[in-house]
């Protein structure tokens, strides 16, 4: 079965600082790969995507994500961290089963910027 | 494009009774989505529509819950004689074909 893993509960980083969220991911075929950021009271918007290609993918606000077949990872990274960035950041897998393409979510990082 | 909308935004009721959530996707979106997160979890899908058909239920959805998309554009999501284990936010999310991407601020569900 399709499983996402967000080994991190929670991370503190201090502004302008690099970051990384780790996710790991179990999928049989090539993974669909989505991360997502969630701030308190509001829904999820998504950052970036990977279906195929470049394992690099560059997403808004300054993010990119790298996939690595060999380790099922597909880690989050920004190299300068902004306040505005505290926020919860969920990973996902798409599953195309059947007739429908669902989203299975990791139980997300909580980030917290210092000053 | 004005975005997912849901309605309302926090719902305060007591067990046993009735709820109904709505959304509204972004328009000619054809895809709709439902989703649960409870406290310190990532959403969990309920439920799938393509245009009016609901074509996939989750294990998670229990006889109480009912999804309907009548004529393709809103949805609403109804749980009947609520439990305290109903207590979540719900999200809802559309897209144009392809994968969930636009989701909605959600219906924070709390059950006194």
């Amino acid at each position: 079965a399709q499983s996402v893993t967000q080994p991190d509960i929670h991370i503190t980083v201090s502004e302008g600082a690099s970051l990384e969220l780790r996710c790991n991911y179990s999928y049989g075929a090539t993974p669909y790969l989505f991360w997502y950021v969630q701030s308190p009271g509001q829904g999820l918007q998504l950052l970036l995507k990977y279906f195929s290609g470049d394992t690099l993918v560059q997403g808004i606000k300054g993010f990119e994500a790298e996939f690595k077949r060999s380790q099922s990872s597909f880690n989050l990274r920004k190299p300068s961290v902004h306040w505005s960035d505290a926020a919860e950041y969920f990973c996902a897998v798409g599953s195309a089963g059947g007739a429908t393409n669902k989203l299975i979510f990791g139980t997300g990082t909580l980030l917290a910027v210092q000053p | 494009d004005t975005g997912v909308s849901q309605d309302p935004r926090h719902k305060i009721t007591k067990r046993g009774q009735n709820v109904t959530f709505r959304c509204d996707p972004i328009s000619e979106h054809n895809r709709l989505y439902w989703y649960r997160q409870t406290l310190g979890q990532g959403p969990e899908f309920l439920t799938y529509f393509q245009n009016e058909a609901q074509l996939e239920k989750s294990r998670l959805l229990s006889d109480r819950f009912s999804a309907e998309r009548p004529k393709g554009s809103f949805s609403t999501l109804e749980i009947q004689r609520t439990e305290q284990g109903d207590s979540a936010m719900y999200l809802c999310a559309s897209s144009f074909g392809g994968w969930p991407q636009h989701f909605g601020d959600g219906t924070r569900l709390s059950i006194l």
